[in-house]
């Protein structure tokens, strides 16, 4: 167990709705970073925050949106959903901003997401 | 031309062999070299990670950077079955925060 908690581990939708996914880092985390894997695209960094700014923006579309509240648990929105969006969304967390003094990232287990 | 290329695979290998993983990227940027496991169904888990150039071993595993060539490779002694997962390089920069590209992940089954 990594510590890193996500919710809900599985969730089916319909195209053009909206979700949101909720991280829960290890206790003391301050980062915490977004993924999407998918069979054809693999894993993709999406967004950081830390202690809760925005950090480091990947390829995330204009339909995502993240936050992290002042208890530093993270949400990822995920709106006007299409069905290129079905994909595993992985949290990470670790405890600084940058690669030093070391580079390791707990990651979740993730959310399966379906759109149908 | 993605920034980070990994041979998909899958790779078999019989119990006991060395295995080796490897990848090639394009930036020259990257500062920070990362190999994860993931198993079938899990997150991934850091196993190995270098800042710059060089070797670093633990156990079984060793990692080389060779920055001149882009070129990172994980090597895997005494393969055993337990190690059938999938491996993925990474590649991070820091950017005022920490982006972290991803290989697409190599396929490895290890025959008992």
């Amino acid at each position: 167990d990594s510590g890193v908690t996500q919710t809900p581990k599985h969730l089916i939708t319909a195209t053009g709705q909206r979700v949101t996914l909720r991280c829960s880092p290890r206790s003391g985390d301050l980062s915490v970073y977004w993924y999407q894997q998918s069979l054809d695209q693999g894993l993709q960094f999406l967004i950081q925050y830390y202690n809760g700014e925005e950090r480091a923006k990947g390829n995330i579309l204009e339909r995502f949106s993240a936050q992290q509240f002042p208890d530093l648990h993270s949400e990822l929105n995920l709106s006007s959903l299409e069905l290129g969006d079905s994909a595993l969304y992985f949290c990470a967390s670790s405890p600084q901003l940058s690669g030093q003094p070391n580079t390791e990232a707990f990651f979740g287990q993730g959310t399966r997401l379906t759109v149908v | 031309q993605k920034e980070v290329e990994q041979d998909p695979g899958p790779l078999s290998v019989p119990e006991g062999a060395i295995v080796s993983l490897n990848c090639t990227y394009s930036n020259s940027a990257f500062q920070y070299f990362m190999w994860y496991r993931q198993y079938s169904r899990k997150g991934p888990e850091l196993l190995m990670y270098t800042y710059s150039s060089g070797n670093k071993e633990d156990g079984r595993f060793t990692a080389q950077v060779d920055k001149s060539s882009k070129y990172i490779s994980l090597f895997i002694r005494d393969s055993q079955p337990s190690d059938s997962a999938t491996y993925l390089c990474a590649m991070g920069k820091d950017t005022g925060g920490f982006k972290t590209i991803f290989g697409a992940g190599t396929r490895l089954f290890v025959k008992a």
